[in-house]
């Protein structure tokens, strides 16, 4: 099983549209998680935290699980700029470090 | 404010040479990390260093290289290139596990 998994995607969504993003990860000792966004051909670029009680930032509103080991962010109100992969990121095994989902794409169209 | 800054953008090697990627911080980051990017494959980690002098092996750390003698610097050795290590490098620093990643624009690199 792979260490951080995602909904495989691409999601196409129309402007305006909510979209949810989910991912599961495998080590129950991971303490930070986080959600990041990649633009085509850039770096990742850190999205939000997400903190055991969920919390929301304008438009965007993360969520964790730990009974299950799930973490969702959800997109209200998607506007074209939201278009990118994102990545779902938590502790690795590798001591201070962390692991990073494959990456679910998503384009919003106008 | 530079913050993490590769060099070089781009790279073709031959199969066998060899080359380091440069990595530089400015904001006196303790965690380094060196990741490589592959299409399908998503960021897999090769080597991380905790602080200056500290460094340990990653997800996939054969074929690379790494050392930190400043708190500043974390470069990345290729010791033989080969096509396997055709993908794109991200250098990502961090002051506390807490806080995530910032990433540098990354090295595009391939070996022919």
């Amino acid at each position: 099983r792979k260490e951080v998994e995602q909904d495989p995607g691409p999601f196409n969504v129309p402007e305006g549209a909510t979209v949810a993003f989910n991912c599961t990860y495998s080590n129950s000792a991971s303490q930070s998680f986080f959600w990041y966004r990649q633009d085509c051909r850039k770096e990742p670029k850190l999205l939000m935290s997400v903190y055991s009680s969920g919390n929301e930032d304008g438009r965007f509103t993360a969520q964790l699980n730990r009974a299950s080991q799930y973490i969702s962010l959800l997109i209200r109100d998607s506007k074209l700029s939201d278009s990118a992969t994102y990545l779902c990121v938590v502790n690795s095994y590798y001591g201070q470090n962390f692991v990073f989902g494959p990456g679910t794409r998503l384009s919003v169209l106008p | 404010n530079a913050g993490v800054t590769q060099t070089p953008k781009f790279q073709v090697l031959k199969t066998g040479q060899s080359m380091t990627l440069q990595c530089a911080q400015d904001m006196n980051h303790e965690y380094m990390s060196w990741y490589r990017q592959d299409p399908g494959m998503g960021l897999r980690l090769i080597h991380y260093s905790v602080g200056a002098g500290i460094t340990d092996q990653g997800e996939v750390p054969n074929g690379y290289n790494v050392s930190r003698s400043t708190t500043e610097d974390f470069p990345l050795r290729l010791l033989s290139a080969a096509p396997s290590q055709t993908s794109v490098y991200f250098c990502a620093s961090s002051s506390d596990t807490d806080y995530g990643y910032t990433f540098g624009s990354g090295t595009r690199l391939t070996v022919v």
